[in-house]
């Protein structure tokens, strides 16, 4: 497709299971962007990847959260023993590098509704 | 760290008024800044970004943003609102220094335009 797509939706878990959740990105995109954002809050920065490397992983709230970029395009956030608190949207999104310069426009994915019960 | 702050978290304005959203950033050296927008069960989008020359922006849809350093603040704005202008708007900031491409939200404004 010609935009940032998120796989699932909506998901609802139990606490204590595991969960992924998709972003296949804009095809050429070189950076690829998680977030997370919470009802009534602006998006938080989770993590980003350049090509297959995470670039800046400081927004991960802990270690229950990874994220993998394994051919510099389709990512997955991994998130294990889900707590209530994990409870948000999770957005990811892609932009481009124009020789050398990063535009600043990124380009957001539905999101990902995650649930836990 | 670079932040932005939307002080109201919604906008009223009646459809043919001119709108503004407002934004203020704290920054440590040049300020590269970002107006997106996310409309009801859409991704965020776009609007427009303040790196460096014109302090007057122009954007998607008819808005624009004015960049005034001296108050540190990037305020959003449209000569004549129109009804589908109605979402959530967020301001945001680069975070870190060359090389780094983060954006930092703002906790976003709601705008709603009235017929």
């Amino acid at each position: 497709g010609a935009g940032v797509s998120q796989t699932p939706s909506n998901k609802v878990t139990e606490k204590g299971k595991y969960v992924e959740l998709r972003c296949d990105p804009i095809s050429g995109h070189t950076a690829l962007y998680w977030y997370r954002q919470s009802l009534g809050q602006g998006p938080e920065f989770l993590i980003y990847f350049q090509g297959t490397g995470a670039a800046d992983d400081s927004g991960l709230p802990n270690d229950r959260f990874f994220a993998v970029r394994p051919e510099g395009s389709v990512s997955t956030l991994k998130i294990q023993r889900t707590e209530r608190g994990d409870s948000a949207v999770y957005l990811c999104a892609s932009s481009l590098t124009l020789a050398g310069a990063w535009t600043g426009e990124l380009f957001f994915g539905e999101g990902s509704r995650l649930t836990v019960l | 760290a670079q932040s932005v702050a939307q002080p109201e978290d919604q906008v009223n304005v009646a459809e043919g008024n001119p709108l503004t959203v407002k934004c203020t950033y704290s920054v440590s050296g040049n300020p590269y800044l970002f107006w997106y927008v996310q409309y009801p069960n859409r991704g965020l989008q776009f609007l427009l970004k303040y790196i460096t020359g014109d302090n007057l922006v122009k954007g998607s849809y008819g808005f624009e943003a004015e960049f005034n350093k001296s108050q540190t603040s990037f305020h959003l704005k449209k000569p004549s609102a129109l009804v589908s202008d109605s979402a959530l708007y967020f301001c945001a900031v680069r975070d870190g220094g060359t090389g780094f491409q983060k954006l930092v939200f703002g906790t976003g404004t709601r705008l709603l335009v009235s017929p």
